[in-house]
């Protein structure tokens, strides 16, 4: 079954970092980069980073780029993407999602989403 | 960074009309690079339409998209009880790649 299926939810403090995980599996995980997209509560949705899988290459946001490590692992197929320095404006549902690398692609897998909640 | 803007924030209809959403964009942008997502509460995105025009695998032939250069259009006929949900627009051929704010098309 093509999916990506991401880790549990997450309540850190301010300050704080947090780790959530995206496993694929049913496809060739290195054909496609996994991006990572949040939406804050009531919010619309936020590009922050991709990773090539394969070549552990990542773009991101210039929003994010001081504060986000986003890594992969081949032999699992699983890409992690940290973020650091948390305040409650980084409360959010984070998905990851997929597109082909060949040419410019839309999100065409989701993953569930992760809930992170920031609170003292 | 390219700012999409959508219209209108919310619209109002009953199952069986037809829907209109727009997307505007902030530059014109070259190629077709422009989709259309549907979410409901609780769940993940899900690719209605991509290329501005071409539907996704599995997405029934009453969506439809349209246009070019920086208006971008998303149409639903015979609204189905399961399309009353947030509508977002994307263009992937950019970095970053940006989304707009969401139309909810509500009953």
């Amino acid at each position: 079954q093509v999916q990506l299926v991401q880790s549990g939810a997450e309540v850190k403090k301010p300050g704080a970092s947090v780790k959530t995980s995206c496993r694929a599996s049913g496809y060739t995980f290195t054909t496609y980069y996994i991006h990572w997209v949040r939406q804050a509560p009531g919010q619309s949705l936020e590009w922050m980073a991709l990773i090539n899988p394969r070549l552990g290459t990542v773009s991101s946001a210039q929003k994010f780029q001081d504060r986000v490590t986003v890594t992969s692992d081949t032999s699992t197929g699983t890409v992690y993407m940290a973020l650091s320095s948390l305040t409650s404006a980084d409360t959010a549902v984070y998905f990851c999602t997929r597109g082909e690398q060949l040419t410019p692609a839309p999100f065409d897998l989701w993953g569930q989403g992760t809930l992170v909640t920031v609170s003292a | 960074e390219i700012v999409l803007t959508q219209s209108p924030g919310t619209l109002s209809l009953s199952p069986g009309e037809g829907a209109t959403l727009s997307c505007r964009a902030s530059q014109n942008f070259r190629g077709d690079h422009l989709a259309w997502y549907q979410q409901k509460p609780g769940q993940a995105p899900r690719l209605l339409i991509y290329g501005v025009s071409t539907r996704a695998s599995g997405i029934p032939d009453r969506f439809s998209g349209s246009g070019s250069g920086t208006d971008f259009t998303l149409t639903i006929n015979r609204l189905e009880p399961e399309d009353f949900a947030f509508y977002y627009c994307q263009q992937y051929g950019y970095s970053p790649r940006t989304f707009g704010q969401g139309t909810k098309v509500e009953v």
